[in-house]
């Protein structure tokens, strides 16, 4: 089975970097996955990692761990818009999210 | 463009009703999935498939059905609605059966049951 585990809330400033932690325990392992997914919406893709190291992609950038079952989404120059949850997902023969964390950005 | 639509988009119904979640796909992909999302849990697997004639059970499928009679259209079918099935339905797609692909989602379907 899967565990994931990520901060329930966080809460930043306009302009500021906040990292999102994502922890896991699981059978298997063939990714980790990001979403973003705004109040009311579908989830959207974000970044995928499947070897260690650090995955960038302009203002977002996802790191993973495989020894240590862990992994972080950085959020860099925040905006207003980047308020939304954040869900990290991990992929053995399918697919598991854990919780989110919601991120709200103040001005 | 290609896109993946789910229909209704809300639906109030009644304990013990059957309901039927529509879930249609343009990008001709072989794979669906069904996910409820409720507060505190995630999102979480209810029926998957990799093509027509397949379906699969996910974690929390109990009290639901699925149907794959070709590619664009995975419907999810709960059976005798209950109020522990009031949650936001998710529909998701992929291109093949490769491990790495992503998932696509659609919009959503929020549905009560009374």
């Amino acid at each position: 089975g899967q565990n994931i585990d990520q901060p329930t809330e966080m809460t930043a400033t306009e302009g500021a970097i906040v990292q999102i932690n994502c922890t896991y325990q699981t059978s298997g392992f063939n990714g980790l996955f990001w979403y973003q997914q705004h109040a009311g919406e579908a989830p959207t893709f974000l970044s995928y990692n499947v070897l260690d190291g650090l995955e960038e992609k302009g203002r977002f950038s996802s790191f993973l761990s495989r020894s240590k079952g862990y992994s972080y989404l950085l959020l860099k120059e925040l905006q207003m818009k980047d308020s939304a949850s954040y869900l990290c997902a991990v992929r053995d023969y399918k697919l598991s999210f854990g919780a989110g964390t919601t991120v709200t950005v103040r001005a | 463009d290609a896109e993946i639509t789910q229909s209704p988009r809300h639906k109030i119904t009644e304990t013990g009703r059957q309901v039927t979640l529509a879930c249609h796909q343009t990008w001709n992909h072989n794979n669906m999935f069904w996910y409820r999302q409720d507060l505190g849990h995630g999102l979480r697997l209810i029926h998957y498939s990799y093509g027509v004639q397949d379906t699969n059970k996910g974690e929390v499928s109990d009290g639901y059905s699925v149907s794959r009679s070709n590619t664009e259209d995975l419907p999810l079918t709960l059976e005798s609605a209950a109020s522990s099935q009031t949650s936001v339905y998710f529909c998701a797609s992929s291109r093949s059966r490769d491990l790495t692909d992503t998932q696509y989602f659609g919009p959503g379907t929020r549905l009560t049951v009374l």
